[in-house]
């Protein structure tokens, strides 16, 4: 199984609204990542997990929070967007060790929109 | 950090015609670099890669070229074929002490391949 795969596939949320992304994967794999790729432009990391752990926020607002439960599931937790969040959401894993480890494999997104 | 600039932003050819896209890198320390081919309405999926002791790499009509002296590398597709037709994204990861890997991608080429 060489799939990441994302849920929902679309999401509309008002400004005020909760809600949460969710990524899985069952590849052993022990690096996962989020992303936020707008219209026409190449995807830009948000933050990596590394063993469950958070290795990397690329000084996300705090109104994005992501979660690791385990090593095949990542969340992303939203709250307070604005309308400029809207956006393609991109998980994305590697196996994080050996001559493989830094091959990233992408889920097909969550396509967010913020009314 | 780094930074990978991708040329050129469209490119048509016609079917069965090779297409060249090429890309530099700033920070001469990257040492891994792959290719994302990017769907309509889907994640990015990774086609070829290639690290920095090695020169070139083919995997039947795709072939990666790097040149570390010039800080470039460049993706071949021959014979080109209607379902090539996609967004393609260069990236650089530099080397990094944890176990996920960082990748800077390129603004994207729009690639058609016309009948």
């Amino acid at each position: 199984d060489t799939e990441v795969t994302q849920t929902p596939k679309h999401l509309v949320m008002g400004m005020t609204n909760k809600k949460s992304l969710k990524c899985e994967q069952h590849m052993g794999h022990r690096a996962m990542y989020w992303y936020k790729q707008k219209a026409k432009k190449p995807p830009e990391l948000m933050f990596v997990y590394s063993y469950e752990k958070l290795s990397i926020n690329e000084s996300v607002p705090s109104r994005f929070s992501p979660e690791c439960p385990n090593s095949s599931l990542l969340n992303l937790h939203l709250h307070a967007l604005q309308p400029e969040d809207s956006a393609l959401y991109l998980c994305a894993s590697s196996q994080g060790m050996g001559l493989a480890g830094h091959e990233q494999f992408f889920g097909p997104g969550t396509r967010l929109t913020v009314l | 950090g780094e930074n990978v600039e991708q040329h050129p932003s469209t490119l048509s050819v016609q079917e069965g015609d090779s297409a060249v896209i090429k890309c530099t890198y700033s920070d001469s320390a990257s040492n891994y670099f792959p290719w994302y081919k990017q769907e309509l309405g889907k994640g990015p999926q990774l086609i070829i890669d290639i690290r920095s002791n090695v020169g070139e790499k083919k995997d039947q009509r795709i072939a990666v070229t790097l040149n570390k002296t010039a800080k470039h590398f460049s993706l071949h597709i021959t014979e080109t074929q209607p379902e090539d037709s996609a967004v393609y994204f260069c990236a650089a990861s530099l080397p990094w002490a944890g176990t996920a890997s960082k990748l800077t991608f390129g603004t994207g080429t729009r690639l058609q391949v016309t009948l």
